[in-house]
Parts: structure tokens; C-alpha cells; sequence
């Protein structure tokens, strides 16, 4: 399965500001996910970032809170814009594969917000 | 209604005991199921897909029930390192796959 990494793999920020997590690939992938697990919590899909076009949002979730960028096949962004301490969570990139779309993950970033 | 449900646990079990997690799903249209297994403070990790005849990976046997939408993890013999969150994990076509996860069981299994 490819090899998924993620910057920074945690980080204390200060309400009000902005943070970007880093997620690279060790292969081109036509997809890759951005999910969120807050404490106790499932995991749940924020958006899917597509290569050369605009990134799809799940419900709940708005471009201006978390922008993505996807400038390649093997690199995506997720930016928490505006924080505030509900953002607290562990932050997850995925990638698909196999034949049955069977998704592998990152290590996560977790993010505390004070 | 979720639209996976789980257990939740936790489940506390003694070394070699054989532990189930049940799982249920509400779409219909859901195409393929996965078991992933995630340990404290770590990414989930796709610990088994699920298949329609039931399929077995050593001490893991996991079966699919697609008349009654149910998904069941059978833990044989357990050891002490399977203690972990075990999530019920279903893909569904909306267009594309869309993955749903389950909340998770947490198992303890103790010495």
C-alpha cells in the first residue's frame, strides 16, 4: 500500500489562527481525503481533494474554514483557518486503493487550539 | 439512524477468550466492507475486507450478511495486542464511493 506522511504530526496553536497540514504520497493517486477524528469520536470526511480541479466539501464543512490545495498527484494541503478550541481533533489525509477503493491513512496531525 | 452502527464496548476479555463485534449498516447500496483496526493515539489500519461468503485471516474471521445489512468480527484465541478500537467501515456508490466509518468497540484484552 503506498506510504502516506503528514506535517506537522501535532501542533498547539492560538485561537484565531491558521494552520496547514502537509500530506505526501509515495505514488501518484487520482485521490486523496481529508477526514477529521475529534476526541472519542469516528472519523469524518471534511472533503475530497481532486487534482486540477476545486476540492469537494461534505456537509458541514465550507472552503473559507478548511481550503485545500492539491497542486499535484502525490501532495495535498488542508488549512484550518480561523481556529477556535472545537477544532481540537486529529486531522487525517487517506488515499485509495485496491479494488475494493480499501482506504490507507496517514499518521495524522493532532491539533490542539487553546 | 447512523448510517453504520457498532457495539460500543467496551469489550473486556481474558487472554485466549473469543470475542464478536457486530456491525449494521442502513444503505442498501453499499458495495464493499472493511474492518479497520486503530490503536490508541494512531491512524486507523485496514485490518480485513469483508466478503459476501466470509473469509478468514488466521485467528480473524469476518462475514457479511447483505439480506439483513450485518457485518460481524470474530476474534479467536485473543492476545493481549489485539486490544484496540476495531472500526466497521462501508463504502457506498453516490456517484463515486462514499466511506463511512463506524464509531468503533473498544476492545481490553487482559492478561
Amino acid at each position: 500500500s503506498a506510504v502516506i506522511s503528514q506535517k506537522p504530526s501535532r501542533d498547539i496553536c492560538q485561537r484565531g489562527t491558521s494552520l496547514t497540514i502537509q500530506c505526501q504520497v509515495d505514488s501518484q493517486v487520482t485521490m486523496m481525503f481529508w477526514y477529521r477524528q475529534q476526541p472519542g469520536q469516528s472519523l469524518t470526511l471534511i472533503a475530497t481533494a481532486n487534482q486540477g480541479s476545486e476540492a469537494t466539501y461534505e456537509s458541514g464543512f465550507v472552503i473559507d474554514k478548511f481550503p485545500i490545495s492539491r497542486p499535484n498527484l502525490t501532495f495535498s494541503t488542508l488549512t484550518v483557518s480561523n481556529m477556535s478550541p472545537e477544532d481540537s481533533s486529529i486531522y487525517l489525509c487517506s488515499v485509495e486503493e485496491g479494488l475494493n477503493n480499501e482506504q490507507f491513512f496517514g499518521p495524522g496531525t493532532r491539533l490542539t487550539v487553546l | 439512524r447512523k448510517e453504520v452502527e457498532q457495539d460500543p464496548g467496551p469489550f473486556n476479555v481474558p487472554e485466549g477468550a473469543t470475542v464478536a463485534f457486530n456491525c449494521t449498516y442502513s444503505n442498501s447500496a453499499s458495495q464493499s466492507f472493511f474492518w479497520y483496526r486503530q490503536d490508541c493515539r494512531k491512524e486507523p489500519k485496514l485490518l480485513m475486507s469483508v466478503y459476501s461468503s466470509g473469509n478468514e485471516d488466521g485467528r480473524f474471521t469476518a462475514q457479511l450478511n447483505r439480506a439483513s445489512q450485518y457485518i460481524s468480527l470474530l476474534i479467536r484465541d485473543s492476545k493481549l495486542s489485539d486490544s484496540a478500537t476495531y472500526l466497521c467501515v462501508v463504502n457506498m456508490r453516490t456517484g463515486g464511493f462514499k466511506t463511512i466509518f463506524g464509531a468503533g468497540t473498544r476492545l481490553f484484552v487482559k492478561a
